[in-house]
């Protein structure tokens, strides 16, 4: 299967901790997202990349959050010093501008702040 | 006011039924259409994708748009228990970036 992959699937973590997250894209796709989803509401767009190059960022994107996408293929998402109001489902998704960038979303890590 | 705007249900419907699913949106510089179906603890997974206005079919699956009352559709025919899900709708601009906005989603609930 060449779909999105996301890493970890799930993390509990302490108030205060650092998190990372990871998202592989769809082989060749060079734009990337990422979106946050909470129980009950539809996802919220966070931060996109093309190639190596972030485009555009959320202004829910608070300077806790960054995103980086070194290379053009995976890219991480690393939480500061998280809050309980960070828990959420944060999701990836991958597309082409060769076709009809159509994005295609990951399984999602599911984040959870204690 | 929320740019898009979609029922949370829940909808619950006997299987065989015909679904409608709907959202309303305020921006009229959405070009974009897109449903999703989310089953739980799960990514969207893409259903239909449309531009501009008018109807889209697959298989069991239309999707319509129609940009003049700001409103789009998804509809469902013969509806399964496998179609238990929540369905999203999204859409997006011509350029200027192309980050999708979503609805909160409509649950459905499809009954034996």
């Amino acid at each position: 299967d060449t779909g999105v992959s996301q890493d970890p699937r799930h993390k509990i973590t302490k108030r205060g901790q650092n998190v990372t997250f990871r998202c592989d894209p769809i082989s060749e796709h060079n734009r990337l997202y990422w979106y946050r989803q909470t129980l009950g509401q539809g996802p919220e767009f966070l931060t996109y990349f093309q190639n190596e190059a972030q485009l555009e960022k959320s202004r829910l994107l608070s300077d806790r959050f960054s995103a980086e996408r070194p290379k053009g293929s995976f890219s991480t998402l690393e939480i500061q010093r998280t809050e309980q109001g960070d828990s959420a489902m944060y999701l990836c998704a991958s597309s082409s501008t060769s076709g009809r960038d159509e994005q295609f979303f990951g399984p999602g890590t599911r984040l959870t702040v204690l | 006011q929320k740019e898009v705007e979609q029922d949370p249900g829940p909808l619950s419907v006997p299987e065989g039924a015909i679904v409608s699913l709907n959202c309303t949106y305020s921006n009229s510089a959405f070009q974009y259409f897109m449903w999703y179906r989310q089953y739980s603890r799960k990514g969207p997974e893409l259903l239909m994708y449309t531009y501009s206005s008018g109807n889209k079919e697959d298989g069991r699956f239309t999707a319509q748009v129609d940009k003049s009352s700001k409103y789009i559709s998804l509809f469902i025919r013969d509806s399964q228990p496998s179609d238990s899900a929540t369905y999203l709708c999204a859409m997006r601009l011509t350029g200027g970036g192309n980050k999708l906005t979503f609805g909160t989603g409509t649950q459905l609930k499809v009954e034996l």
